[in-house]
């Protein structure tokens, strides 16, 4: 069964500032790779998500995203945060031709001005 | 093009009493998910529809959740009778297709308080 870890619960960073978010996943097979934002009161977004070819993938509100096979990680970047990114981030696996996504536990991002 | 819709957004009972959501997915999106998001943790696929036919119920406690896909469009979840321990959001999400790499798209969810 497949499994994703998001070891960092809470982080804080200044507006202006780089951001990285640590996503682990365990899958034995080539995973379908998902990140979500979770603004308070609202649903989950999708950011961005990879399934196969470049590694490096492009997302929405400036996001991107690294998959490593050799560390089984999928880490979200945003190279300048603002406030209205501040939110709970997601990182989810999917499996081949089931759809069902695993979620991790999330990491709450806050931005200080 | 709108949204997926759920109804109510927040619903407080008490223990042992029971309750009931309303999904109303994308138009045209075959297939329909419940998650259970329990503060603090990610949300979890309590079950999948495809169509009006279930394709993954395994994580339902069947003994107090149920669910239904009418016609293929909406759905309704119950929990009967509720426990403390299912105070969560509970969120719908629906996509195209059945593929892993279909994206779903996730409603606002229902906050279920259970005193």
């Amino acid at each position: 069964a497949q499994s994703v870890t998001q070891p960092d619960i809470h982080i804080t960073v200044s507006e202006g500032a780089s951001l990285e978010l640590r996503c682990n996943y365990s899958y034995g097979a080539t995973p379908y790779l998902f990140w979500y934002v979770q603004s308070p009161g609202q649903g989950l977004q999708l950011l961005l998500k990879y399934f196969s070819g470049d590694t490096l993938v492009q997302g929405i509100k400036g996001f991107e995203a690294e998959f490593k096979r050799s560390q089984s990680s999928f880490n979200l970047r945003k190279p300048s945060v603002h406030w209205s990114d501040a939110a709970e981030y997601f990182c989810a696996v999917g499996a081949g031709t089931a759809s069902k996504l695993t979620f991790g536990t999330g990491t709450r991002l806050q931005v200080t001005l | 093009e709108a949204g997926v819709a759920q109804s109510p957004r927040y619903k407080i009972i008490e223990k042992r009493q029971s309750v009931a959501f309303w999904c109303n997915p994308i138009s045209g999106h075959a297939t329909l998910y419940w998650y259970q998001q329990i503060l603090g943790q990610g949300p979890k696929l309590l079950i999948q529809f495809q169509n009006n036919g279930v394709v993954d119920d395994s994580q339902l406690p069947k003994d107090r959740f149920s669910a239904e896909r009418l016609k293929g469009v909406d759905s309704t979840l119950k929990i009967q009778p509720a426990k403390l321990e299912d105070s969560a959001v509970y969120l719908c999400a629906s996509s195209l297709g059945t593929s892993g790499a279909g994206e779903q798209y996730f409603g606002p969810g229902t906050r279920l308080t259970v005193t």
